[in-house]
Formats: structure tokens, sequence, C-alpha cells
């Protein structure tokens, strides 16, 4: 069993929609970090977040340390949003290493 | 421009061939990594360098080798004695432990 399970694998949406995606994970971890990749290939730092919640533009990730999950909304999608989101953690400890979910492929459609 | 470049985009290797991936940064991180991306998997550790003239191997170090020599750059090979080369490979830095990491544009690497 993967230490970082990602859900849904696929969605689709339609503009304007609420989106959702879920990570949860089975290590104890020191932070946790959703990543974009677009289909060119390269991947940017969305949030990092160890607590509580953090929003930028209309995009917001949570974290719920107790139950090892966190996710992240986007708020009236739009196409450009059509990306695969990845969740990553870092274990616990003085290190950077991280341990990466398999990702979410997002499709919003006009 | 502060960021991470890699070159080149695409790559092509004959079986038996050691190839040279290069990665460049300028943002002054101390910390530098490669992955390897397969479909359907998430990223994996390929080795990693915390700081100059040292670097420690991730999860799949096997066929690779890499290099330290300055701040700014972490060169990969990918040597023959890699038998699954075809992969997309991801170089990243970030300031230190814990930190944000940043990704460069990525390298597809295809053995004819």
């Amino acid at each position: 069993k993967n230490e970082v399970e990602q859900s849904p694998q696929n969605l689709t949406a339609q503009e304007g929609e609420f989106i959702t995606i879920n990570c949860s994970y089975s290590v104890g971890i020191s932070a946790l970090h959703w990543l974009q990749q677009h289909p060119g290939g390269g991947i940017v730092s969305l949030f990092m977040l160890s607590s509580g919640k953090k929003k930028h533009g209309r995009l917001i990730a949570t974290i719920n340390i107790q139950e090892k999950h966190s996710s992240l909304h986007i708020t009236a999608s739009h196409p450009r949003d059509s990306a695969v989101y990845i969740c990553a953690v870092t274990k616990g400890g003085n290190t950077d290493k991280l341990i990466f979910g398999t990702g979410t492929r997002l499709q919003v459609f006009p | 421009d502060g960021g991470i470049t890699q070159s080149p985009k695409y790559l092509f290797r004959k079986e038996g061939q050691n190839v040279t991936l290069s990665c460049e940064q300028n943002l002054n991180h101390d910390a530098m990594y490669w992955y390897r991306q397969d479909p359907g998997q998430g990223l994996r550790l390929i080795y990693y360098s915390q700081i100059v003239n040292d670097f420690q191997k991730g999860d799949i170090a096997e066929g690779y080798s890499v290099s330290r020599e300055k701040k700014e750059s972490f060169p990969l090979t990918v040597t023959s004695a890699q038998k699954n080369p075809t992969a997309f490979y991801l170089c990243a830095s970030s300031r230190g432990p814990v930190g944000t990491q940043y990704f460069g544009p990525g390298t597809r690497l295809l053995v004819l």
C-alpha cells in the first residue's frame, strides 16, 4: 500500500464547478505539499502546509493532522485548471525527502 | 529571472550508452534532487544533495550517478546499467530541509 493515496485518480468537471481532491497518508509528516503538473510536464508547487488551511486565489488547501488527510479545493473551476494535481509529504524528522502520491488528473470543460 | 533549467528537453539514447542530463539553478539553494516519473506512478527519488560535494542515494539509485561540484549544478548520468531508462526526469531544488521544492521543466529520455 502506498504511503500517500489520492482520490479520485481522474476527475472531469464543467467550468464553474467546485472541485475537491483528496489525499490520505499513513506516515508521520512534518509537512504536506500540493503540486500542479501541466500537460508539458512542468511542476509548480501550490501549497506547503503543516496545519489548518491555506488559500491562494481560487485554490484552498486544508489538512487534518489527526485524521492524516488533506483536501485541495478549486472554486469556480476554469479550463486552465486542467492539470495533474499531486499530493506529497515530507516525513517527520530533519529531512526534505518527499513521498509522492500518483496524482489526480483533472479536466475542466467549457 | 531565478529558476531551474534542465537540458535537453528530449534525449534519445542507444542501448549501452551513458547519457548525462543537465540541471542548473540560480536560486542559491543548497539542496537539489533528481526524480524519475513513469506513467501511473508517483515521482520517485533517484539521488539528492543537501550541500556541495555531498550527495545521497534515493529510492531508485541503481544505474544512475551524480556529482555536485558546484552549488548551481547537479548533473545526472544515466548509465548503461540502468535497464529501463525510458522515463521523464525532473530536477528540483530547495533552500534546505523541509522547504518548498522548485522543479525544472524536465527531460524526457527515450531509449532507441
